[in-house]
């Protein structure tokens, strides 16, 4: 198994302004991933973050507005640049661990902006 | 693509039913299955995984079934109790993807 800490839990930030999300892994990961929650609907893939390249975004996510560091395999940080209103959703970063390939999940951001 | 579709949409129970939740995938070359609870505001919390050879699998009043051929899956809670209360996500991780693809959720309140 593994266990994912990610940090802050939840903040409320002003519109135009940044917040940086870390998670720490107790375990060496290769891949890391971060989702979007906007209230009410289910997770949305933002990127996949390996360590050593450059993270790969989905659809619709851009580097601008979405940065991601991955300096080693147990440690990445996803930063939401220039908030609006609309960035307000829960953050969640995951790793798939172990011979099954199964998920887990770090316990969320909460993020409100105003 | 795979799609993942969870009903019901939303469940309210008496403390003490029996539950089951569906899951339906329309790709049955499937990896594993996951079951997940999410508490409001939270991360998501594994509650049970299923290898695609496998038909079942239990932990404690959960068990989770796996029928690949026809694309479902059901997550059984035997005796709720108020505490169950959550959103419930079922995720499918398609062979050759490490990227799962999540259902919408049920969302259980259990009232005493």
């Amino acid at each position: 198994s593994a266990v994912i800490s990610q940090k802050p839990s939840r903040d409320i930030c002003q519109r135009g302004t940044s917040l940086t999300i870390q998670c720490q892994v107790d375990s060496q990961v290769t891949m890391m991933f971060w989702y979007r929650q906007q209230p009410g609907q289910s997770l949305t893939l933002i990127a996949t973050a390996n360590q050593g390249s450059e993270a790969t975004y989905e659809s619709g996510f851009v580097i601008d507005k979405f940065p991601i560091s991955r300096p080693n395999l147990t440690f990445s940080t996803l930063t939401v640049s220039n908030m609006s209103p609309e960035d307000s959703s829960i953050y969640l970063c995951s790793v798939a661990a172990g011979s099954k390939t199964e998920a887990f999940f770090g316990q969320g951001t909460r993020l409100t902006v105003v | 693509k795979q799609e993942v579709t969870q009903i019901p949409a939303a469940l309210s129970v008496p403390e003490g039913e029996n539950l089951v939740l569906n899951c339906s995938f329309t790709d049955s070359a499937i990896y594993n299955l996951q079951w997940f609870r999410q508490d409001p505001g939270k991360g998501l919390t594994s509650l049970l995984l299923i290898q695609s050879s496998q038909r079942e699998q239990t932990s404690g009043r959960l068990n989770a079934s796996l029928d690949k051929s026809s694309g479902r899956s059901t997550l059984y809670i035997a005796a709720s109790q108020p505490g169950d209360s959550a959103t419930y996500l079922c995720a499918v991780l398609s062979g050759g993807s490490y990227i799962p693809t999540f259902g919408r959720g049920t969302s259980l309140i259990v009232h005493p």
